[in-house]
Order: structure tokens, then sequence, then C-alpha cells
């Protein structure tokens, strides 16, 4: 258990439709990171917060948004959804800025129909 | 920006053979460090290599960090079906950047 926590665990939805993916980071973790893996494909980032502040952006589409509260978790929003959005999303926190160890969570595992 | 290749993407071994998977940078890093990602599971992280020229070993598994720091290797010696999974490494140009995944070597195992 790594201590990342992510809801739900699975989502079938239309497309066209809007769906947020909550992330909670391990203890004392500062920064929140999004990572979009598709059938059997590499990790692709999408974006990193550090402390409620957007501090790395990746290949994220401008469908989706993410934002990290005060208490550090996070939500991944994503809107009008396409088939080719289906993927496992993960968010990974580490302690600090980054470069340091980054610990996943279960990731969510969107199906758009 | 930062890239980071892995090769091979995919490695298909027999049981108990050794094989490396190889990870390569285009620019310097200050460290470099490897997860696994087992069938349907979530990276977990392995091992973080810092200076160079470094060698960690993990019983089977041992990993290396290149003299110019800009590439690694992973060898697993004897390989096992619970070798089986996706290596990621990942590296950081400096502390505070955050880490580039490279693809993954997807690995296979033949009983």
């Amino acid at each position: 258990d790594s201590g990342v926590t992510q809801t739900p665990k699975h989502l079938i939805t239309a497309t066209g439709q809007r769906v947020t993916l909550r992330c909670s980071p391990r203890s004392g973790d500062l920064s929140v990171y999004w990572y979009q893996q598709s059938l059997d494909q590499g990790l692709q980032f999408l974006i990193q917060y550090y402390n409620g502040e957007e501090r790395a952006k990746g290949n994220i589409l401008e469908r989706f948004s993410a934002q990290q509260f005060p208490d550090l978790h996070s939500e991944l929003n994503l809107s009008s959804l396409e088939l080719g959005d289906s993927a496992l999303y993960f968010c990974a926190s580490s302690a600090r800025l980054g470069g340091e160890t980054q610990y996943f969570g279960p990731g969510t595992r969107l199906l758009v129909l | 920006g930062q890239q980071v290749m892995q090769i091979p993407q995919y490695q298909h071994v027999q049981e108990g053979e050794d094989f490396t998977t190889y990870c390569n940078s285009s620019t310097t890093l200050s460290n470099i460090q490897w997860y696994k990602q087992r069938p349907g599971g979530h990276p977990v992280f392995l091992i973080q290599l810092v200076k160079s020229g470094e060698v960690k070993k993990q019983k089977r598994l041992t990993f290396q960090f290149g003299e110019a720091k800009k590439n690694s290797s992973l060898h697993i010696t004897a390989t096992q079906t619970t070798d089986v999974g996706t290596y990621f490494c990942a590296g950081s140009k400096a502390a505070g950047n955050k880490l580039t995944f490279g693809g993954g070597t997807r690995v296979l195992v033949k009983p």
C-alpha cells in the first residue's frame, strides 16, 4: 500500500460527458502528479501540483483540468469525453517539489463508451 | 525538452535466463529511478541512483548509472515468472525538477 488513494476505481461513462477523478496523497507529501496510461502504453505525464499551485504541465488536453485543494487532495476533471480518453489514470505524490521518489495510487480505470 | 528512452520496448525471456534493459536520457541527470509495474497494478519504486558509475543490487536485480549520468541499465539474472511486468526508468535533471519517465520495457517470461 503506497498510501496514495484514488477514487473511483472504475468509471464507465459516455462520450461528451464530464467526470472527476479524486486523489489523496500520502500524508505529508506536497506534490501531486497525474498520469494517463493507455492500454499497454507508457505513462503520459499530465500535470503536477505543489502545495496548491500548478508546478509543471505535460501533455494535458484543454478539455482536462486539475486542481489541488488546501488539504492537498487533488481532482482531475475530464470533460467532453471522447472514446480515446479511455485509459488508466494514475495519481502519484512526492514529498517536495520534484525529482524525488513518487508513490503511485492504484489508479482509476476510465471507460468511455 | 528532456527525453528518456528505454530499449527494448518488449523483452521476451526464457525462465532462468538473464537479460538487460537500457535507459538513455537526452540530458545529464541528477538522479535516475527505476519503477516496476506488475500487470494490472501501479508503478512501484524500486531504487534510486545518484552517483556517476553507481551500481546497486537488489537480489537478482542489478542497477547501474552511467559515468556520464545520461544512461542507466537494469540487469536481471535467472529470470523468474515473478519478474513479469513493465520496468520504467525515470530521470530528473536537478533537484526540484520533475521526473521524466521512459516508455518502459515490458517483460514477458516464458516458463
